[in-house]
């Protein structure tokens, strides 16, 4: 069935970049997005990239998809303490109405 | 704040117990679509609402489990006879077309 997969912790030091991966298997997604979630909220649409795009930048974040692969990326320049959370790859699975299917997230810890 | 919202935000019950969970989306979005997360796992989605019609149900919805969105506005999800494996967080997300925005959940804790 339908997977989407993430290395489950992560951790760099304040200004590093950090990169967080993820794989998928779905080769109809449409979508793929970036969430983030703190402890105790809810989910935070961080960004998304349309599947015919290979690199989306948005400020500090930078998406890379690899069609083919079926490998996804986030980057984080400049990785700020606030940006300790988790972070999930959702791919839009392409055949249904829209549902996300999410990877189980990765933990990204920031050290002073 | 016009972001989606869930009340409650946390639910203890005892098993055997039903409970019912309410979710307002963002005004205008007549998409609806409920997620359950459980502890160390990303996000299950369980059913989908366009307006007032329910369009998909995961095989994760189980006979004990229904959701309503009468007006095509809020949407209610009812749990019966609670068991202990139901113990989550319930997420509500709306889109209008595109992306989907998540409200807060609700906690729910079945001892």
């Amino acid at each position: 069935g339908e997977d989407v997969e993430q290395s489950l912790f992560l951790s760099v030091r304040e200004g590093d970049s950090s990169v967080i991966n993820c794989t998928y298997t779905d080769s109809s997604s449409t979508y793929l997005y970036w969430y983030k979630q703190e402890p105790g909220a809810g989910l935070q649409l961080l960004t998304y990239i349309f599947s015919n795009m290979d690199m989306k930048q948005d400020q500090r974040l930078t998406v890379l998809l690899n069609k083919k692969d079926k490998h996804l990326s986030l980057r984080i320049a400049d990785t700020q303490t606030g940006d300790s959370a988790i972070y999930f790859c959702a791919e839009k699975y392409g055949g249904s109405q829209g549902n996300l299917i999410f990877g189980k997230g990765t933990k990204l810890s920031v050290k002073p | 704040d016009t972001g989606v919202s869930q009340d409650p935000r946390h639910k203890i019950t005892k098993r055997g117990q039903n409970v019912t969970f309410r979710c307002d989306p963002i005004s205008e979005h007549n998409r609806l679509y409920w997620y359950r997360q459980t502890l160390g796992q990303g996000p299950e989605f369980l059913t989908y609402f366009q307006n007032e019609a329910q369009l998909e149900k995961s095989r994760l919805l189980s006979d004990r489990f229904s959701a309503e969105r009468p007006k095509g506005s809020f949407s209610t999800l009812e749990i019966q006879r609670t068991e202990q494996g139901d113990s989550a967080m319930y997420l509500c997300a709306s889109s209008a077309d595109g992306e989907q925005f998540f409200g807060p959940g609700t906690r729910l804790t079945v001892l």
